[in-house]
């Protein structure tokens, strides 16, 4: 069972570069996140889902787009990059019930040049 | 405002017990979880509680005291493989997971 995958790993980019995230969960579940993790610093949330179809803004959204046209799938994009956006991102799914537990895909390093 | 305290890092010693504190202050209150992350890794589940008291799971505990706005995560009979950071995270009035930045939390042999 894949749970949460995100792709790419890794990426380096040029400011002013474009790039997509992707995420993917196989376990039907209804919510999906967005987070950004900068060292000495809580997970911060850019993004989230609650269902196919729909998106809400979260603390940090500024620089970022998502789209969730299939409930699996959640995108995130960065129209042009920018050195403050260098961080680890991290996909994460709950099932319905807004107190269950996360379930983390493995994080994708950026880099912005 | 919103604000998570818990001691950036610790060090203990293999085989022994050792606290995580963590303090709080949220809009509304939805519970509070656990989550332990090794470098590199992404974070995995530990703990949630909603209620006053303590919660057992083998060898990690967690404690809740919503008047205080202080919880606590025990790890007992450490062992080498428990060194990795610790994110508390009480969920506000929108369910929405406000993040500590971690305890670290290094093991000594």
């Amino acid at each position: 069972n894949a749970g949460v995958t995100q792709t790419p790993k890794f990426r380096v980019l040029k400011t002013g570069q474009s790039m997509t995230l992707l995420c993917a969960q196989d376990m039907n579940h209804e919510y999906m996140y967005w987070y950004r993790q900068d060292p000495g610093m809580g997970l911060r949330l850019i993004h989230y889902s609650v269902g196919e179809g729909t998106t809400a803004k979260g603390e940090v959204p500024d620089g970022y787009n998502v789209s969730r046209l299939k409930k699996q799938n959640f995108l995130l994009g960065l129209e042009s990059a920018a050195p403050s956006q260098t961080s680890v991102y991290f996909c994460a799914s709950r099932g319905q019930g807004v107190t269950g537990e996360l379930f983390f895909g493995e994080g994708s390093r950026l880099t912005v040049l | 405002g919103q604000n998570i305290d818990q001691p950036t890092e610790m060090t203990a010693t293999e085989g022994a017990i050792v606290q995580i504190n963590c303090t709080y202050q949220t809009s509304g209150f939805n519970g509070l979880f656990w989550y332990q992350q090794h470098a590199g890794e992404a974070p995995t589940f530990l703990s949630y509680n909603v209620l006053d008291g303590l919660e057992e799971k083998g060898r990690f505990s967690s404690f809740l005291s919503r008047s205080k706005g202080y919880s606590y995560l025990l790890l007992k009979e450490l062992q080498m493989k428990d060194s990795a950071s610790y994110l508390c995270a009480p969920m506000d009035s929108n369910y929405q997971l406000i993040w500590g930045a971690g305890t670290k939390l290094i093991i000594k042999p």
